[in-house]
Order: C-alpha cells, then sequence, then structure tokens
C-alpha cells in the first residue's frame, strides 16, 4: 500500500506566486487532513475535509484554499504565496469521520512537502 | 489552540535507559493517541489508549492515561538510537462532530548509542 502520497516533497516559491499542493490516499479514508509544521509550533490545521465533498477551516487557514477532488484526493493551493508560508505541509487521513471514536481514528500521514518562499 | 502539550520539550538518554515525556490536556476527551516523527518525515501513529483504559502496553510502550488529572505518559523502555525522534499527543476534539486530530508541539527524544 502507498497509503498517504503527498506531491511535490520540495518547492521553492517567489512571494506572490501560487501553486498547489496535491495528496492522494488509496486506504478508502473518509477524512483527510492538511497540517503545517513549523520549529517550536509543533503541528497546526490548516484545513480538514471530513468527508468527501465537505471541507471546513481549521487553526490557520488564511492564505490558502483546499479542493476535495474525490474521496482519494485533497489538495491545498497557495494563491499568492508569502515568506510566512515558508513550512513543511503534511497531508493526513483517517478512516471515520463525525463522532465516531476508537481505533480507527488514528491518522496516517504523508511524508511531507517542504515549502519555502522568499 | 493545541490542546495536548508535550514536556519534556526535548529529552537525551543513553542507550538502554528508559524514555518518559508526558501529555497534558485541556478538556475532556474519548482517546489519546501518541505519534512519532522521524527526522524529515510524516507522523507514525504508535498507541491509542481510551478514556475509560488506565494503562497499555504495546511492545516497549507503555501508555498511562489520568484522566482526573488530564494527562498521559509515554514510556519507551530499554531505548534504542533508533528510537530517536519526536513525540507526539494528539487528543480528540472537546465536543462532538468529525474526528480531527489536535497535536502538540511534541517531545524530541535523542538516543546516544
Amino acid at each position: 500500500n502507498a497509503g498517504v502520497t503527498q506531491t511535490p516533497k520540495f518547492q521553492v516559491l517567489k512571494t506572490g506566486q501560487s501553486m498547489t499542493l496535491q495528496c492522494a490516499q488509496d486506504m478508502n479514508h473518509n477524512s483527510m487532513y492538511w497540517y503545517r509544521q513549523d520549529p517550536g509550533m509543533g503541528l497546526r490545521l490548516i484545513y480538514y475535509s471530513a468527508s468527501e465533498g465537505t471541507t471546513d477551516k481549521g487553526e490557520v487557514p488564511n492564505g490558502y484554499n483546499v479542493s476535495r477532488l474525490n474521496k482519494r484526493e485533497f489538495s491545498l493551493r497557495l494563491e499568492s504565496a508569502a515568506p510566512s508560508q515558508t513550512s513543511v505541509y503534511f497531508c493526513a487521513s483517517s478512516e471515520f469521520e463525525f463522532s465516531y471514536r476508537g481505533p480507527g481514528t488514528e491518522a496516517f500521514f504523508g511524508q511531507g512537502t517542504r515549502l519555502t518562499v522568499v | 489552540s493545541q490542546q495536548g502539550e508535550e514536556d519534556p520539550q526535548a529529552l537525551s538518554i543513553q542507550e538502554g535507559e528508559n524514555a518518559t515525556m508526558n501529555c497534558s490536556y485541556k478538556t475532556s476527551i474519548n482517546n489519546l493517541q501518541w505519534y512519532r516523527q522521524n527526522s524529515g518525515r510524516g507522523l507514525v501513529h504508535l498507541i491509542l489508549i481510551r478514556s475509560n483504559e488506565r494503562e497499555k502496553h504495546s511492545g516497549r510502550l507503555r501508555v498511562t492515561l489520568d484522566t482526573s488529572k488530564k494527562s498521559s505518559s509515554l514510556l519507551i523502555t530499554a531505548s534504542r538510537a533508533a528510537d530517536t525522534a519526536s513525540y507526539f499527543c494528539a487528543t480528540d476534539p472537546p465536543s462532538g462532530g468529525s474526528y480531527i486530530p489536535t497535536f502538540g508541539r511534541g517531545t524530541s527524544l535523542i538516543v546516544h548509542p
């Protein structure tokens, strides 16, 4: 199983450029998430999709948009990149949605995209 | 805001020693999970403990949960150099609805050979 696949692995952008980070999972998971990880800040949730067709803002959504293209794919778009968006971005997925609790809610992560905005 | 916070921020030990890290959280939970992150990689799920459980084991890992103190601990016994990584706890959201893993800042563990 490939699990969660993110592309690209590395990217350098100039301020003001746009780009889309791609994420795909092959585990038939309902929920997908985008996080960013900065030194000393841990992982912060940008957007999530509890199920196909729905998306919601997380803790730090400003400057980003997302699309849940289908059950497998969840993309993150930076419309006008800023140096403050320099970070490592992780996509994750989990099997269950909504109020289910317990085994099965563990998240599976991609390998990350290291983005630098200059 | 982050629900869970790991402590200490950094831990340095010798191979063979035990490593203990803690997680404190603010509101009631249904379960708590621990993850590991090797340098430059994504997080990997280690273990889940439910709110009605007090202790759980998985290989060299032992997790405890004290809901009255809103805290959990992860013990790695007989540590190895390969255990060098950052460790995160994750809790489910305090209210109902979609499950969204919420992480703390992590504990950076270095195991010296």
